[in-house]
């Protein structure tokens, strides 16, 4: 099975900040990479997809990159609707594998 | 409007048996791959297992966790999707989420969840 890790697994931070998640896949998968945000008591809804490709409807402040392995989400300007926690999510291969989760909490 | 139900959670003792339902509204569901998903309390996100569309073969795929023990199936006359549960264990309690599996987008579209308890 393929291991997904994720760093931080928490992090602070202030409207208006740069955020940056990073996810590594225990072996390549390619651009096979999803990424998920859910706040408490909610589904999960998905924000990108192939590594790089927003979900209809995300806002562009969301943006991810990454190849391979090595995976990152960004928030160029984090606003209060974004706390929440982010997965990532590699469909490579099954099983499918989740990242343990960021929270993204206020500073 | 897309849209995912998830329906049939509840109380169940250690070794019983549920059926969870999905019912699916506003795209093809015939054409969907299809995952069931799961989160414990307190916990991460956790796939299931998956079905394939029936044009596709139909076959499912299973975590090891509920290998043997779950069983996913749909009834595309319907649109919906569900997974019966048999054998249950205290570590089954969760909110499970039936969500499309696509090769492109991946889990695209998620239902809203449905808990289950495990507890005697």
């Amino acid at each position: 099975d393929i291991q997904m890790t994720q760093s931080p697994s928490s992090l602070s931070a202030s409207v208006g900040d740069r955020v940056t998640i990073t996810c590594r896949a225990s072996q390549g998968i390619s651009s096979w990479l999803a990424w998920y945000q859910q706040k408490p008591e909610k589904a999960p809804k998905s924000l990108i997809y192939a590594a790089s490709s927003l979900q209809s409807g995300v806002p562009s402040r969301f943006s991810g990159s990454g190849s391979g392995t090595d995976f990152t989400l960004t928030i160029s300007s984090l606003q209060p609707e974004d706390f929440a926690t982010y997965y990532c999510q590699q469909y490579n291969s099954y099983p499918r594998t989740f990242g343990p989760g960021t929270k993204v909490d206020i500073k | 409007e897309v849209q995912l139900v998830e329906s049939g959670g509840g109380l169940v003792k250690p070794g019983g048996s549920l059926r969870l339902s999905c019912a699916a509204s506003g795209f093809t569901f015939s054409n969907a791959w299809m995952s069931w998903v799961r989160q414990a309390p307190g916990k991460g996100l956790e796939w299931v297992g998956r079905i394939k569309s029936k044009t596709d073969g139909g076959t499912t795929d299973y975590a090891a966790p509920v290998k043997g023990r779950f069983t996913i199936s749909r009834d595309d006359s319907k649109n919906t999707l569900y997974l019966q549960m048999n054998s249950l264990k205290t570590e089954d309690t969760a909110v499970y989420y039936c969500t499309t599996d696509l090769e492109i987008r991946a889990f695209d579209i998620w239902g809203q969840g449905t808990m289950v308890t495990v507890s005697s």
